[in-house]
């Protein structure tokens, strides 16, 4: 069984422009969530989507955006980058929503 | 803001049994007690959760407190893979939105 795949796995960006990040969930998943991951602030919940709806959401700035497709399949979607938008960002999937949650690798966004 | 917390560090010998401690005095009815680990430089991994019983898998064995306010993560018999960053997390029931702390940074010494 096909774990969660992100991709890219590494993404250099400069300030001002914008990226896109790409999310598989493992088949029969649901439920997607995104997360940051920085050295100051830790892992922090981005949001969640669940059929397709953002069910839940945490506090970034309107720049994050995401959406599931039909798929289950999951983009986030950064505007505007900046330099402190460089992270780690990770994917995780789950069956339904309050149960265990599988992540990915995740996406290494350096913004220069 | 995480509602847990964690020793920052703990260190535990090969073989011996790893007992992780997690304080969540403000848990609600309706809220899980979440487990999992990151190692270095990967996606963290899920490990346990439980909603007041007591839970054992092939991982690890959750022990909840009668109040809820407090539980433990046991790693029977710990071995160097093990070695990893343990998160205890509050999650609620009917949302996947897991809210990190800075979590235990547990080291297994040979």
């Amino acid at each position: 069984k096909a774990g969660v795949t992100q991709t890219p796995r590494y993404l250099i960006k400069t300030r001002g422009q914008q990226v896109t990040l790409s999310c598989s969930p493992i088949s029969g998943h649901r439920s997607v969530s995104w997360y940051q991951q920085t050295p100051g602030q830790g892992l922090q919940f981005l949001f969640e989507y669940f059929s397709e709806t953002q069910r839940n959401k945490g506090n970034f700035p309107g720049r994050f955006s995401g959406r599931q497709f039909s798929n289950s399949r999951s983009e986030m979607n950064v505007s505007t980058l900046e330099l402190g938008d460089s992270a780690l960002y990770l994917c995780a999937s789950s069956p339904l929503w309050d149960t265990e949650a599988f992540f990915g690798q995740g996406t290494r966004l350096t913004v220069v | 803001d995480a509602k847990t917390t964690q020793p920052p560090s703990m260190d535990c010998a090969e073989g011996r049994a790893a007992n992780l401690p997690c304080n969540h005095s403000t848990i609600s009815g309706n809220e899980y007690v979440y487990w999992c680990r990151q190692i270095h430089s990967q996606g963290p991994q899920y490990i346990i959760h439980g909603l007041k019983n007591n839970e054992t898998n092939e991982m690890a064995s959750l022990i909840i407190t009668e109040d809820r306010k407090s539980s433990t993560l046991i790693l029977p018999h710990a071995t160097l893979r093990d070695t990893a960053v343990y998160y205890c997390i509050v999650l609620i029931q009917g949302a996947q939105k897991l809210v990190f702390g800075q979590g235990t940074r547990l080291t297994i010494n040979p």
